[in-house]
């Protein structure tokens, strides 16, 4: 079993709608990354979270430690949102936080 | 500063050849990472560090690998005898060891074709 499960794997949505991104986990975590990747590879850090609720825009993350669970949600959803969003977390070996990511939810965003 | 930097952006090889990939990190960042990502799947650690001393190395760095970081600033990841294997998009990323919250700075990415 992987440690960073992401869902859904694939997403398709129309322009507008509100979309939620899933991630759970099961090691203790030092804190949580939400990362977007643009077809060609690159990647931008969106959010890291360790507690409660980040906003930036129309995104918001939001994890819940007991639960071992985070959510990326997108609020009115535009076609340059279309990316590869992926959960990683950062687990703390005592000499730096490494990560280990989930395997990405495909988002694509229609007209 | 731009950021992360990494050269090449792409490099198609052949089986047994050696590829070296350079990654810039962002300049006041004393540690970086290398990670490696296949078709479809997460990105996975490879191996960092802090200054110029290789701290972590995965148990995915096969022998054929190498990564050096000399002077504590760039760093090249080496692959010797490249296998069909090694095909996959090599990730560089930086951070500030001792800020309170540690975020890493990717790099575009080398994408690497070993035919």
């Amino acid at each position: 079993k992987n440690e960073v499960e992401q869902s859904p794997q694939n997403l398709t949505a129309q322009e507008g709608e509100f979309i939620t991104i899933n991630c759970s986990y099961s090691v203790g975590i030092s804190a949580l990354h939400w990362l977007q990747q643009h077809p060609g590879g690159g990647i931008v850090s969106l959010f890291m979270l360790s507690s409660g609720k980040k906003k930036h825009g129309r995104l918001i993350a939001t994890i819940n430690i007991q639960e071992k669970h985070s959510s990326l949600h997108i609020t009115a959803s535009h076609p340059r949102d279309s990316a590869v969003y992926i959960c990683a977390v950062g687990i703390y070996t005592g000499t730096a936080s490494k990560l280990t990511f989930g395997t990405g939810t495909r988002l694509q965003v229609t007209l | 500063d731009t950021g992360v930097s990494q050269d090449p952006r792409h490099k198609i090889t052949k089986r047994g050849q050696n590829v070296t990939f350079r990654c810039d990190p962002i300049s006041e960042h004393n540690r970086l990472y290398w990670y490696r990502q296949t078709l479809g799947q997460g990105p996975e650690f490879l191996t960092y560090f802090q200054n110029e001393a290789q701290l972590e190395k995965s148990r995915l760095l096969s022998d054929r690998f190498s990564a050096e970081r000399p002077k504590g600033s760039f760093s090249t990841l080496e692959i010797q005898r490249t296998e069909q294997g090694d095909s996959a998009m090599y990730l560089c990323a930086s951070s500030r060891f001792g800020d309170s919250q540690e975020t890493q700075y990717f790099g575009p990415g080398t994408r690497l074709l070993v035919l």
